[in-house]
């Protein structure tokens, strides 16, 4: 089975501008999670999608969005940039028995 | 609520065995437990169930009290290989999975 895959890997944007990052799950999984991971802060639960709904959501601001579609795959968005959002972000796809795989992450620059 | 783990990091030469604690101020349900590399993605290692269930992997193994509201890491006869940082993740009753700042795992050869 291919395993969770995120694009792009390395991503460089200025502060102000928006950024869409995207998910693709394990094949059958329905539930996609996003973290957000910075040195100070470790890994930090942004939101989670199962079914093309949000079932849970972290504590964020408003910025931060994501949706799921139909094949599971799942986009996160960060609109109006700052330079803290500079952070890896991660997706991981979960299976029935709660077990999470990870992606590889993309890394966001904001300058 | 963040799951408090312990100790922060560990230098442990190759063979010695290591423990790491991961512990939450409210009832657990169950606890997972992640390996991460550096410049890796966390990698699954094992989830633990409400019952105490001691579950293990190769020389790792995990045990849950729930009571204690605590779950514990063994490593035993640590290899290089199991350097990187450790997460322990509590999910809360909507399965929202919050993590704990990591532990960091060195072996020396």
């Amino acid at each position: 089975k291919a395993g969770v895959t995120q694009t792009p890997r390395y991503l460089i944007k200025t502060r102000g501008q928006q950024v869409t990052l995207s998910c693709s799950p394990i094949s059958g999984h329905r539930s996609v999670s996003w973290y957000q991971q910075t040195p100070g802060q470790g890994l930090q639960f942004l939101f989670e999608y199962f079914s093309e709904t949000q079932r849970n959501k972290g504590n964020f601001p408003g910025r931060f969005s994501g949706r799921q579609f139909s094949n599971s795959r799942s986009e996160m968005n960060v609109s109006t940039l700052e330079l803290g959002d500079s952070a890896l972000y991660l997706c991981a796809s979960m299976d029935l028995a709660y077990e999470q795989y990870f992606g590889p992450g993309t890394r966001l620059t904001v300058t | 609520q963040q799951p408090v783990q312990s100790p922060q990091a560990v230098i442990l030469r190759e063979g010695e065995d290591a423990v790491i604690n991961c512990s939450s101020s409210k009832a657990l349900y169950s606890v997972h437990w992640y390996r991460q590399k550096h410049g890796e993605a966390p990698v699954f290692l094992m989830i633990l169930l409400k019952g105490g269930e001691q579950k293990g992997h190769e020389k790792i193994s995990a045990s849950f009290n729930e009571k204690k509201q605590q779950s514990s890491l063994y490593l035993t006869a640590s290899q290089l290989s199991y350097s990187g940082t450790y997460f322990c993740g509590t999910p809360g009753r909507d399965d929202k999975i919050i993590f704990g700042k990591g532990t960091r795992l060195h072996i020396l050869p």
